[in-house]
């Protein structure tokens, strides 16, 4: 059964600062993996969706990359504001299961002005 | 274009009660998923509609039923609620190229 691990759960950082969030994942058979955003008490809002066959997506600030054979994907924001405060989950598309997304748990990521 | 819709946003019910979770999409999209937010549980897949006139279960289906009425609309019935039903219930839809696309939620509260 596939697994779905963030770290760090929580992280909170100043504003300004570059910063890197983890997502790994037990089985590399996925057909993509895809980041989202959720604020509080709100939706998921897409970010990055990456391609079993691409190595990372960029847009803005946020830059994903996804190393399959090693089951692990980064997120990376550049010059981190007040606004990316939010949950950002990942999740992958195992093959065969028909697109279904197994999700990680979230890390919370605040940053302080 | 709205993009996936919910309603109710808020619903709190009695034990024993019913009710319908209503999802809709204006994006033309084939595929459409039911998932639930739990603290510590993350997002958990309940069942989906790879194609109108399709569904299947996912990982947490006993306790509902879905209906894909047509292609624009999925709604997740709820027959006799529990307490342990009370959740975050999403709704979503995917894009031909694999990009699911969220709702704003539903609110469930079981007394």
């Amino acid at each position: 059964k596939q697994e779905v691990t963030q770290i760090p759960a929580a992280l909170s950082v100043p504003e300004g600062e570059n910063l890197v969030l983890n997502c790994s994942f037990t089985d590399s058979a996925i057909y993509n993996l895809q980041w989202f955003r959720q604020d509080p008490g709100k939706g998921l809002t897409s970010l990055l969706l990456i391609q079993s066959s691409q190595r990372e997506q960029t847009s803005g600030r946020l830059n994903a990359s996804l190393d399959k054979s090693s089951g692990r994907s980064t997120l990376y924001i550049a010059a981190s504001q007040p606004g990316d405060s939010a949950t950002y989950l990942c999740a992958v598309a195992e093959v065969g299961s028909n697109y279904k997304l197994t999700f990680g748990k979230g890390t919370l990521l605040t940053v302080n002005p | 274009n709205a993009g996936v819709t919910q309603t109710p946003k808020f619903q709190v019910l009695k034990t024993g009660q019913s009710m319908t979770l209503q999802c809709a999409q204006d994006m033309n999209h084939n595929s459409m998923y039911w998932y639930r937010q739990d603290p510590g549980m993350g997002l958990r897949l309940i069942y989906y509609s790879a194609s109108e006139g399709t569904t299947d279960k996912g990982e947490v289906p006993n306790g509902y039923n879905v209906s894909r009425l047509n292609k624009r609309e999925f709604s997740l019935r709820l027959e006799s609620a529990a307490p342990s039903q009370t959740s975050v219930y999403f709704c979503a839809s995917r894009t031909d190229y694999y990009e699911q696309y969220f709702g704003p939620g539903t609110r469930l509260t079981v007394t």
